[in-house]
């Protein structure tokens, strides 16, 4: 069965830094992996996904994933995080052959000023 | 264009209370899907339906049932509300493949549902 990792529940940097969340996925063949946002009290918006090709994807707001199949992972990173960007972060992972969309426990960003 | 639409935004029960959540998408979406969100759990798949006419557990189905009522409409209903079932609840649409948002979800504003 498939499986989303998002290690770290919390992360907290500072406005103007960069910032990186970590991703690890299982699955049994090339998945289709995509990141959502949720701001607080709304529904998820979609940032960005890979299906195949490029490995380095870009997405909106900024945001850019690298798809690294030797390692299971899909990193989301920014470089330059504004006060805006504090939100729920999720990751998840599409068995496009059963119809399910698998979701990891999400990363919770705070953005210093 | 709305998207995806749910009603109610909140709601309180008391344990043994039923009660539906309504949903509505105008993509002409095939695949649509409720999920439940509690915390540090993401979202979980309560019930999808990939066609009109159909409908197939997820990971959480125990407590609910769906009904697809016709392509645009997917609703998702609590026979006997138990507090376990506190929770923000989603739906969601699916875009088929082969088009530039090839399997992207779309979400509603979700329904944040009390059991008290």
């Amino acid at each position: 069965a498939q499986s989303v990792t998002q290690p770290d529940i919390h992360i907290t940097v500072s406005e103007g830094a960069s910032l990186e969340l970590r991703c690890n996925y299982s699955y049994g063949a090339t998945p289709y992996l995509f990141w959502y946002v949720q701001s607080p009290g709304q529904g998820l918006q979609l940032l960005l996904k890979y299906f195949s090709g490029d490995t380095l994807v870009q997405g909106i707001k900024g945001f850019e994933a690298e798809f690294k199949r030797s390692q299971s992972s899909f990193n989301l990173r920014k470089p330059s995080v504004h006060w805006s960007d504090a939100a729920e972060y999720f990751c998840a992972v599409d068995n496009n052959a059963g119809n399910m969309l698998t979701f990891g426990g999400g990363t919770r960003l705070m953005v210093k000023p | 264009n709305a998207g995806v639409t749910q009603t109610p935004k909140f709601q309180v029960l008391k344990t043994g209370q039923s009660m539906t959540l309504q949903c509505a998408q105008d993509m002409n979406h095939n695949s649509m899907y409720w999920y439940r969100q509690d915390p540090g759990m993401g979202l979980r798949l309560i019930y999808y339906s990939a066609s009109e006419g159909t409908t197939d557990k997820g990971e959480v189905p125990n407590g609910y049932n769906v009904s697809r009522l016709n392509k645009r409409e997917f609703s998702l209903r609590l026979e006997s509300a138990a507090p376990s079932q506190t929770s923000v609840y989603f739906c969601a649409s699916r875009a088929p493949g082969g088009a530039r948002n090839s399997y992207e979800q779309y979400f509603g504003p979700g329904t944040r549902l009390t059991v008290t």
